[in-house]
């Protein structure tokens, strides 16, 4: 079956260290995107792709960065310089036409300990 | 996109129906409705989306006001597994002009009661 694949499910970071998120996709999406979410607030747009070899910036990309060498993989670098990143962050993507709805991964825990 | 408005949360007698309002009172001409929902420590999860015409899947249907500036998600026997928040978004159809800034505000927080 067709989806987002997000890995790991929960992970744990040392303050200082940098992690990496992954999102893998076989839905031959164009579009990909990072969105971070805390407890009890809503989703806030990190990074998004439109294509290969390229992404902008969303909201709140202080501390992180991606890469998009491959279409169907769009990894997520939460930085040292990322002063809370504890939270639950979330990969989604969009096929480049048509209805246009966003497919969600099922989510990455990173806490900082 | 046009921003969105929803209660904070609601609570629902399990086997009845679940009206979940949303407001988009700024919602241009050719922009859709989706709704969303989000079990607790998942992914959220698509449901339903429409422009005008009122929609029904096997999930849930979507019923938008003449004017589009609001719309209902009704689920038809709410059963303790639809216990979730619930996001409703606005946005164009495609990707054609370049990227649509999505928002997702917190939602509404259905809570179904045995």
């Amino acid at each position: 079956d067709g989806g987002i694949t997000q890995s790991p499910k929960y992970l744990f970071r040392k303050e200082g260290q940098n992690v990496t998120l992954s999102c893998e996709q076989n839905l031959n999406h164009d579009a990909m995107y990072w969105y971070r979410q805390d407890p009890g607030q809503g989703l806030r747009l990190i990074y998004y792709s439109q294509i290969v070899n390229d992404f902008q910036k969303g909201d709140i990309a202080e501390g992180y960065s991606v890469s998009r060498e491959k279409k169907e993989s769009f990894p997520l670098t939460v930085t040292s310089a990322q002063k809370n990143p504890t939270a639950f962050y979330l990969c989604a993507s969009t096929p480049s036409a048509g209805r246009n709805t966003i497919y969600f991964g099922e989510g990455s825990w990173l806490t900082v300990v | 996109d046009a921003k969105t408005t929803q209660p904070t949360s609601m609570d629902c007698a399990e086997g009845r129906a679940a009206n979940l309002p949303c407001n988009h009172s700024t919602i241009s001409g050719n922009e859709y409705v989706y709704w969303y929902r989000q079990i607790h420590s998942q992914g959220p999860q698509y449901i339903i989306h429409g422009l005008k015409n009122n929609e029904t899947n096997e999930m849930a249907s979507l019923i938008i006001t003449e004017d589009r500036k609001s719309s209902t998600l009704i689920l038809p026997h709410a059963t303790l597994r639809d216990t979730a928040v619930y996001y409703c978004i606005v946005r164009f159809p495609g990707n054609s002009g370049g990227y649509q800034k999505v928002t997702f505000g917190t939602g509404t927080k259905l809570q179904v009661i045995p």
